[in-house]
């Protein structure tokens, strides 16, 4: 399985963009990258995939290098209720594998 | 309205005990997963299967047991084998397996073995 890393803890102003990091060097080229994010105490939520082109839904954006190494999530105008943690998962063998994610802070 | 029902929220055992958590979903999804989650960790798979009468194991199945015997029904049992079964089990489903999207959770059961 393709694994991901993230930075644990990341901070942001509430209104300001959040741009979330993720590296996953041993990707696939079939291989899709999900982002998920966690509200504390509750299950997962779908936020957006992506292969290899730029991505962008109501929620949030998701832009990936060209080599595929990495990716970042955007999130343009962060509120309080964006405070979660954020998974990052390169999917393996027909399920998603969650890593440590990176718990994000949106500060008032 | 369509989603994943997990019961109890709470569930609370004795050592030694086996004890049984529910998960039903009413979306015609293919796949359901089972998911432990540990203070301040991320989600370990569990069991996890793509259609009815069968399952694989993930990452972490020893001392756990699972069936699938209807397509809205996977239960995971927490046998007295398991070392340290206090934590929060987390269940989904997906429309089929190998795909990431559509994962839908349930709210969880958090399960204290004192």
């Amino acid at each position: 399985d393709a694994k991901t890393t993230q930075p644990p803890s990341m901070d942001c102003a509430e209104g300001r963009a959040a741009n979330l990091p993720c590296n996953h060097s041993t990707i696939s080229g079939n291989e899709y990258v999900y982002w998920y994010r966690q509200i504390h105490s509750q299950g997962p939520q779908y936020i957006i995939h992506g292969l290899k082109n730029n991505e962008t839904n109501e929620m949030a954006s998701l832009i990936i290098t060209e080599d595929r190494k990495s990716s970042t999530l955007i999130l343009p105008h962060a509120t309080l209720r964006d405070t979660a943690v954020y998974y990052c998962i390169v999917l393996g063998a027909q399920k998603l594998v969650f890593g440590q994610g990176t718990r994000l802070t949106i500060n008032p | 309205d369509g989603g994943i029902t997990q019961s109890p929220k709470y569930l609370f055992r004795k050592e030694g005990q086996n004890v049984t958590l529910s998960c039903e979903q009413n979306l015609n999804h293919d796949a359901m997963y089972w998911y432990r989650q540990d203070p301040g960790q991320g989600l370990r798979l569990i069991y996890y299967s793509q259609i009815v009468n069968d399952f694989q194991k993930g990452d972490i199945a020893e001392g756990y047991s699972v069936s699938r015997e209807k397509k809205e029904s996977f239960p995971l049992t927490v046998t007295s084998a398991q070392k340290n079964p206090t934590a929060f089990y987390l269940c989904a489903s997906s429309p089929e397996a190998g795909t990431g999207v559509g994962y839908t959770f349930g709210s969880g059961t958090r399960l204290t073995v004192v």
